[in-house]
């Protein structure tokens, strides 16, 4: 079945402990990115890969931080969580994101940082 | 002003009723238009592509204004199902590579 995985679903943790979220996709895909939504704000592209070993910073990458070593992973990783990033994060995957590919969502990582 | 601007509603409407959202862009060279479903907690799943020249699927119809800058969604006969979250999303650099999302828009189809 093509899909989009993250892990954890759910994570409470406490400022300063480094955490990451992973993101697979099965799809082959070569774009993938990370959003975070927000209630009043939306969905904020927080960083977006468009290859292996290629990545760039979305609208709001302050505080976080992504690899792309592999096609198939994506993962996000707060380097010293605070309680601003407690959100509910989605990873995404298309072929491409400038023609009319759709985006693929993982299942969404709700995350609280007391 | 923001890049990508939707009404956040909700729009409250009898099953069966016709209702129309729009969504306005900030970015004349935005290339890339699309309609996502959003419901309650779950992931965004497209809804559809906006195509320059409009586009239908079944009770959903989709169409782009280049030069008012604004795409609409307009859904015929709703269902109780028709209940969710519609984002507007467009490729908001002149790359093409990067998407922004609207707000978006809750629809809330009554009995």
């Amino acid at each position: 079945e093509a899909q989009v995985t993250q892990n954890p679903r759910y994570l409470i943790t406490v400022t300063g402990k480094k955490l990451t979220v992973t993101c697979s996709q099965n799809m082959n895909h070569e774009y993938m990115s990370w959003y975070r939504q927000d209630p009043g704000l939306g969905l904020r592209q927080i960083y977006y890969s468009m290859n292996v070993e290629v990545t760039d910073k979305g609208d709001v990458p302050e505080g976080y931080k992504v690899s792309r070593k592999e096609k198939r992973n994506f993962p996000l990783i707060l380097e010293s969580p605070s309680p601003n990033q407690t959100s509910l994060y989605f990873c995404a995957s298309s072929f491409s994101p400038s023609d009319r590919n759709e985006q693929y969502f993982g299942p969404g990582t709700r995350l609280t940082v007391t | 002003r923001k890049e990508v601007e939707q009404d956040p509603g909700p729009f409250n409407v009898p099953e069966g009723a016709t209702v129309a959202f729009n969504c306005t862009y900030s970015n004349s060279a935005s290339q890339s238009f699309f309609w996502y479903r959003q419901d309650c907690r779950k992931e965004p799943k497209l809804l559809m592509s906006v195509y320059s020249s409009g586009n239908e699927d079944g009770r959903f119809t989709a169409q782009l204004n280049r030069a008012s800058q604004y795409i609409s969604l307009l859904i015929r006969d709703s269902k109780l199902s028709d209940s969710a979250t519609y984002l507007c999303v467009v490729n908001t650099n002149n790359a093409g590579n990067m998407l922004t999302f609207g707000g978006g828009t809750r629809l809330m189809v009554k009995p």
